[in-house]
């Protein structure tokens, strides 16, 4: 059975720097083909796809975000790491992370967790 | 940028079929970018549908079906239940990374 969870803070201020960490079960991110991603949702609004680093280390960025998002990994753990700068306000979402697998598609979900942007 | 356009919303009647879209700005959707589909019901995590066009994730009822209709992807519901009042998103593979259309919110009444 596959499982992924997200964990970090609740509530960041602005400017300051996001760290959420997804731990995953089920899978290895050393197997071919496989990734995990991260998505978020802004209250009441649409999915948006963050970043997606796949098995062999190969990362991709939304390219409205690229310069603010780092994503890695640590399969000695059965974690990936997303950290996002310079945070406003407009970045209060829920985030998610997913296990991909190829043909590029997001297999399995996290339960997401709320992030609150505010001073 | 890429912008992946999906119907905002939709009405059926229980029993009945829907189809909904996922289209392009710019450009035909076709099987190379991948088209998946994802429904989310309120307060809860997405859950994955279709895949690479038209494959069924496990535990996907066959009255859900996956296609490219035209020059669009589509999720196409067969006798409409009221469960599957959700938002629906579809997703596309582009230029190595992933896009999600604005999601479609379908109401069965």
């Amino acid at each position: 059975q596959i499982t992924l969870k997200e964990s970090g803070p609740t509530l960041v201020k602005p400017t300051q720097t996001l760290t959420l960490t997804c731990t995953f079960s089920g899978f290895s991110l050393v197997t071919r083909g496989v990734g995990v991603g991260w998505i978020r949702q802004p209250p009441g609004k649409a999915l948006e796809w963050l970043a997606l680093i796949h098995w062999n280390d190969d990362k991709r960025y939304s390219p409205s975000l690229k310069s603010r998002l780092t994503i890695t990994k640590d399969t000695s753990k059965n974690q990936v790491v997303l950290k996002m700068t310079n945070m406003d306000p407009v970045d209060t979402a829920t985030y998610y992370c997913a296990h991909s697998r190829l043909p590029f598609f997001l297999a399995n979900w996290g339960q997401g967790t709320l992030v609150t942007v505010s001073s | 940028q890429t912008v992946v356009t999906q119907e905002p919303s939709f009405s059926v009647s229980p029993g009945g079929t829907v189809t909904l879209t996922c289209g392009l700005s710019s450009g035909s959707v076709s099987t190379n970018y991948y088209p998946s589909w994802y429904q989310q019901r309120p307060g809860q995590a997405p859950r994955t549908l279709f895949y690479n066009t038209n494959s069924r994730s496990s535990g996907v009822p066959d009255r859900f079906s996956g296609s490219i209709l035209g020059n669009k992807a589509a999720l196409t519901i067969t006798g409409a239940q009221a469960d599957d009042e959700s938002d629906y998103y579809c997703v596309l593979f582009v230029d190595s990374g992933l896009v999600f259309g604005g999601g479609t919110t379908l109401t069965v009444l």
